[in-house]
């Protein structure tokens, strides 16, 4: 049983480029959480979402951040025109339902140049 | 709102010494709570939690006990490994969907 498979593991991106993170959630799972960790700090919650609904978008940003996760397919996470300040690690997760345990990914790491 | 606070690192211990990682956390009522590890280059696992006031969680050698009185979860060990160097995040949950994360602390184990 595959866990949550986050892809690229590494990208890097020039300023003004756009930037996509895709995550597969675990089999069976419906739910995914996306989490930005700065560099030297915890995980913040960015946004929430179940097939094809954003239930939560409070800890994403308002401009250039978007997600989305579609009825089939992984969810995707974009950025776009991205600068340097978005150079983080993001991590996704999944849970079988709104109140369970969430697993996650082995993240992805964007570096801006 | 909600919020964690965990001990500052870098926590630097000899191996076969005593662990303990401080966490607080501020919440509205009576969240559920973790410990999760993240090992260098990997993603977040969970190691342990507990959901109820004087819930004990353990898993490898680890233990960390709910205290309502002082909203405490702090991480224990009593003889830590090389192979325990890593990153150790407390958190807290509602059911409400998103985990709320403290700082971190960086653990590193010196044979």
């Amino acid at each position: 049983n595959a866990g949550v498979m986050q892809n690229p593991r590494h990208l890097v991106r020039r300023r003004g480029q756009e930037a996509r993170l895709r995550c597969s959630p675990m089999k069976g799972h419906s739910h995914v959480y996306w989490y930005r960790q700065l560099p030297e700090e915890g995980l913040k919650f960015m946004v929430y979402l179940q097939k094809e609904n954003i239930i939560d978008e409070s800890g994403m940003p308002k401009e250039r951040f978007s997600a989305e996760f579609p009825k089939e397919g992984p969810s995707i996470l974009r950025i776009q025109q991205v600068v340097r300040g978005d150079s983080a690690a993001y991590f996704c997760a999944s849970s079988l339902g709104p109140s369970d345990e969430q697993y996650f990914g082995p993240g992805t790491r964007l570096t801006v140049t | 709102g909600n919020s964690v606070t965990q001990m500052e690192g870098p926590v630097t211990l000899s191996e076969e010494a005593f662990l303990t990682i401080n966490c607080t956390y501020t919440a509205t009522g009576y969240p559920s709570l973790f410990w999760y590890v993240q090992y260098p280059g990997e993603g977040l696992q969970l190691l342990l939690k507990a959901t109820k006031a004087d819930d004990k969680g353990s898993n490898k050698g680890f233990e960390a006990t709910y205290r309502k009185e002082t909203t405490s979860f702090h991480l224990e060990k009593g003889s830590v490994q090389v192979s325990d160097s890593a990153v150790y995040f407390c958190a807290l949950f509602f059911g409400n969907e998103k985990l709320t994360f403290g700082t971190g602390t960086r653990l590193t184990i010196i044979p």
